[in-house]
């Protein structure tokens, strides 16, 4: 069974502070992972994935298979970075695994 | 483009009635996921459509049902509501139905069951 943790509910950090969201996942086969954001009164849109290992607004995302996680971070967070972020696990045929989100708060 | 929509933006309803929600995908996507996101909760795979053909369900009772139509629109159907059915459906169109290809998401429906 494929399975998404997002431990924070709520980060809360100051603007220019790092800022790191921890995302773990249960999954037997090969996993696509992705980071997707909400941003206020917008739609859910892709972030980032695991497979193009590229930086996206200054953040990154590693995959670590021996951990099974894939955190999201940023060396300096902005105040435009306030937004719900969600960790999802992707399996054949386009399904998304998503874990419970975390809102975060960048405060100026 | 205007991106994926769906319809209604927000929907009443009382248990026991039966309720129809649409989606339409970006042009030329094929495919169209439903999920479901219940207030303070990560969205929740219901069902994948491509070219008009089931590809995936999730862990939904047989309440819950979809078709995706020729020009690739999508309907989600639920019958005897329940309470619990009260959520925000999501409605995500990409360009196939197989790999991992960028799933783009609609507005999303809010569903008030009373």
């Amino acid at each position: 069974a494929q399975r998404v943790t997002q431990p924070e509910k709520l980060l809360s950090v100051f603007k220019g502070a790092p800022v790191e969201l921890k995302c773990n996942y249960s999954y037997s086969g090969s996993p696509e992972l992705f980071w997707y954001v909400q941003y206020s009164r917008q739609r859910l849109q892709l972030l980032l994935r695991h497979i193009s290992r590229e930086s996206i607004k200054g953040f990154t995302a590693d995959l670590n298979k021996g951990e099974t996680s894939f955190h999201l971070k940023k060396p300096f967070a902005q105040e435009e970075d306030s937004a719900m972020y969600y960790c999802a696990l992707g399996a054949a045929g386009n399904k998304l695994t998503f874990g419970g989100g975390t809102r975060v708060l960048v405060k100026p | 483009d205007a991106g994926v929509t769906q319809s209604p933006t927000h929907l009443i309803k009382t248990r026991g009635q039966h309720v129809t929600l649409r989606c339409s995908p970006i042009s030329g996507h094929k495919s169209v996921s439903w999920y479901q996101q219940v207030l303070g909760q990560g969205p929740q795979f219901i069902f994948q459509y491509y070219e008009k053909e089931e590809r995936g369900r999730g862990n939904f009772p047989d309440r819950f049902s979809a078709r995706q139509f020729p020009n690739y629109s999508s309907e989600l159907n639920v019958n005897a509501l329940l309470l619990g059915d009260s959520a925000l459906y999501l409605c995500a169109s990409s360009q196939t139905g197989g790999g991992y290809n960028e799933q783009f998401f609609g507005p999303g429906t809010r569903l008030t069951v009373l």
